[in-house]
């Protein structure tokens, strides 16, 4: 079955410094993994997604994920980070679906908290 | 930019009463989610809706659960008789094509209390 972990619950920076949140993922078949982000009050907003192709993958507001089929971690990462980046962070894996409707299985989430 | 909306934000109501949580997906979408979050705990996938009819389903949702699309925008989830388990947020996604190619867009959320 497909799973993600997520292990750290919260995660500190201070504004300008590097970020990473950490996911890892357990799959059978392709890992096809996501990242979303939920603000205060609203949905789940879609980052990025790593379907195939480079293990660098660049999505919205400047944040990026590193594929690593090895350690089989998929980290969201930001060089700089702002204080509006403070959100609660989600990784998802995809069930594999291609010709129909495909579920996310989500891991628990990591708040992050940039603080000035 | 188009969006996923929900309604109401917040449902309170008591146990083995009946509630419909409204949704609108975007508009040229055309695969439907619903999913939970029980406070503290993982976004959990409940049900997918593709040709007016159920892709699949999670063992979560039992008999209680009805899902509909009632006309050509709003989707919807019946619980037929709410426990107090079923104290959730419900988020509602949807796709414009289908797999996992596509990423899925969420509404901000029914906020469920049942007493």
């Amino acid at each position: 079955a497909q799973s993600v972990a997520q292990p750290e619950d919260q995660v500190n920076v201070a504004e300008g410094n590097p970020l990473t949140v950490k996911c890892t993922y357990s799959v059978s078949g392709n890992p096809y993994l996501f990242w979303y982000v939920q603000y205060p009050n609203r949905g789940l907003q879609f980052l990025l997604k790593y379907i195939t192709g480079d293990n660098l993958v660049k999505g919205s507001y400047g944040f990026e994920a590193e594929f690593n089929k090895s350690q089989t971690s998929f980290h969201l990462k930001k060089p700089s980070a702002l204080v509006s980046d403070s959100a609660l962070y989600f990784c998802a894996v995809s069930s594999g679906r291609s010709n129909n409707t495909d579920k996310l299985i989500f891991g628990t989430g990591t708040r992050l908290q940039v603080f000035p | 930019e188009p969006e996923v909306t929900q309604t109401p934000s917040h449902q309170v109501t008591q146990m083995g009463q009946e509630v419909i949580l409204r949704c609108v997906p975007i508009s040229n979408h055309l695969y439907f989610y619903w999913y939970r979050q029980i406070l503290g705990q993982k976004v959990e996938f409940l049900v997918s809706f593709y040709n007016n009819e159920i892709s699949e389903k999670s063992e979560i949702f039992d008999d209680q659960f009805s899902v509909e699309r009632p006309d050509g925008s709003n989707f919807t989830l019946k619980i037929r008789s709410t426990k107090l388990e079923d104290s959730a947020m419900y988020f509602c996604a949807s796709s414009e094509l289908a797999g996992f190619y596509n990423e899925q867009f969420f509404g901000p959320g029914t906020r469920l209390t049942v007493l």
